[in-house]
């Protein structure tokens, strides 16, 4: 079946430490986009990306970054620089906003700093 | 800069009543507006999509109005069922797509 995967679905991290959360999709997409959601908050931007190699910084991109090598493929790092990094990530991708801006999202993942 | 504003309190309707969310933005002129529901713990998934020519737009039990003039968007469940209880959120934006708050909505039985 066609969708987006994000793994892992939890994670733990010591402070002071990388970690990397995987976003991968099967729909043929152009564009993926990364957000984070903090509890009783709605979804904000980190990067997105519209095409493989290119990709921009969203409204919190401090302590974060990505990568675009494959199009079907949208890691997200999140540094030691990030200074509040517990959170709940989502994934998501869409076709090109010329034909549909509808996002796809993943089930996420939840990171707890140690 | 870009805003969205939805109603962050929760709403409470009873069951088989209309339930209505508004979400309000300003510092932008989007091409279409979007809204999602999201369950605890679970990613969004899109319900529909409304572009700024078309005033109205429905499917099923959800009717969507789109105010450009207002800068305005509301979100009408007709009917509701306990099942509809979730968070809506809208989202505007056509490549660099934000999100509001959302609206916690709970449908009484």
């Amino acid at each position: 079946d066609g969708g987006i995967t994000q793994s892992p679905k939890y994670l733990f991290r010591k402070e002071g430490q990388n970690v990397t959360l995987s976003c991968e999709q099967n729909l043929n997409h152009d564009a993926m986009y990364w957000y984070r959601q903090d509890p009783g908050q709605g979804l904000r931007l980190i990067y997105y990306s519209q095409i493989v190699n290119d990709f921009q910084k969203g409204d919190i991109a401090e302590g974060y970054s990505v990568s675009r090598e494959k199009k079907e493929s949208f890691p997200l790092t999140v540094t030691s620089a990030q200074k509040n990094p517990t959170a709940f990530y989502l994934c998501a991708s869409s076709r090109l906003p010329e034909n549909t801006g509808e996002l796809f999202f993943g089930e996420g993942s939840r990171l707890t700093v140690l | 800069s870009q805003k969205i504003e939805q109603n962050s309190e929760a709403l409470n309707i009873q069951e088989g009543k209309t339930a209505t969310l508004t979400c309000n933005y300003t510092n932008y002129s989007p091409a279409y507006l979007q809204w999602y529901r999201q369950d605890p713990g679970r990613g969004p998934v899109f319900l529909l999509l409304i572009r700024e020519n078309e005033k109205e737009k429905r499917k099923e039990r959800l009717k969507v109005t789109f105010d450009t003039t207002l800068k305005q968007s509301l979100f009408h469940i007709t009917a509701s069922q306990p099942a509809d209880s979730a968070t809506y959120l809208c989202a505007l934006g056509d490549d660099k797509i934000i999100f509001g708050k959302g609206t916690r909505l709970h449908i009484l039985p």
